[in-house]
């Protein structure tokens, strides 16, 4: 059971350049979220989607898309990549429902480093 | 707004002593309530979570923590710190009952004194 699988695991990118995130969980979940994690700032939430064909934004959404064309995978692409963009990307996952639930337990995957010139 | 704030940035403790790990919310309805760790290079793992019931709750590698609604807190405790509990440690809330996002807080990094 792989759980939750981002790809690539490091990147480096040139200002200007682009690329896509893929985030994949065999878990059945239907919430998939977008984080990423910077010194001091702990996780911020970029986009997320509550469902196959929906995305919403989250708190940091600027220089971000996504899209959640299949249950199981979860984009998140950078059109021109900029180095204030340089962070760890974090991809999670639930079963999602209304009010405190283990269903609202969120599955993370192991991180994408990217770094932008 | 809702928020959580972790007050302690660095933490450096001798293995074998205790620790507690400060974690304070800001949350208008009933809070649902997680930490987190994250081992360097690595992704987080769920330590133990609080959504109602007994405020006193145990996680996994002998954590537990304490929901405390009156100080808003809800603070991560360990009797006897072992080497590898080494970390960075996350406390979060979900901010959205309906969507299920999270909210964290600034992380702690624990280091372990042999």
């Amino acid at each position: 059971n792989a759980g939750v699988t981002q790809t690539p695991k490091f990147r480096v990118l040139k200002t200007g350049q682009s690329m896509t995130l893929l985030c994949a969980q065999d878990m059945n979940h239907e919430y998939m979220y977008w984080y990423r994690q910077d010194p001091g700032m702990g996780l911020r939430l970029i986009h997320y989607s509550v469902g196959e064909g929906t995305t919403a934004k989250g708190e940091v959404p600027d220089g971000y898309n996504v899209s959640r064309l299949k249950k199981q995978n979860f984009l998140l692409g950078l059109e021109s990549a900029a180095p204030s963009q340089t962070s760890v990307y974090f991809c999670a996952s639930s079963y999602g429902t209304t009010g405190g639930s283990a269903k609202n337990i969120q599955y993370f995957g192991a991180g994408t480093r990217l770094s932008v010139l | 707004a809702q928020s959580v704030t972790q007050p302690d940035i660095h933490i450096t403790v001798s293995e074998g002593a205790s620790l507690e790990l400060r974690c304070n919310y800001s949350y208008g309805a009933t809070p649902y309530l997680f930490w987190y760790v994250q081992s360097p290079g690595q992704g987080l793992q769920l330590l133990l979570k609080y959504f109602s019931g007994d405020t006193l709750v145990q996680g996994i590698k002998g954590f537990e923590a304490e929901f405390k609604r009156s100080q808003s807190s809800f603070n991560l405790r360990k009797p006897s710190v072992h080497w590898s509990d080494a970390a960075e440690y996350f406390c979060a809330v979900i901010g959205s009952s309906n969507t299920g996002k999270l909210i964290f807080g600034q992380g702690t990094t624990l280091q372990v004194k042999p």
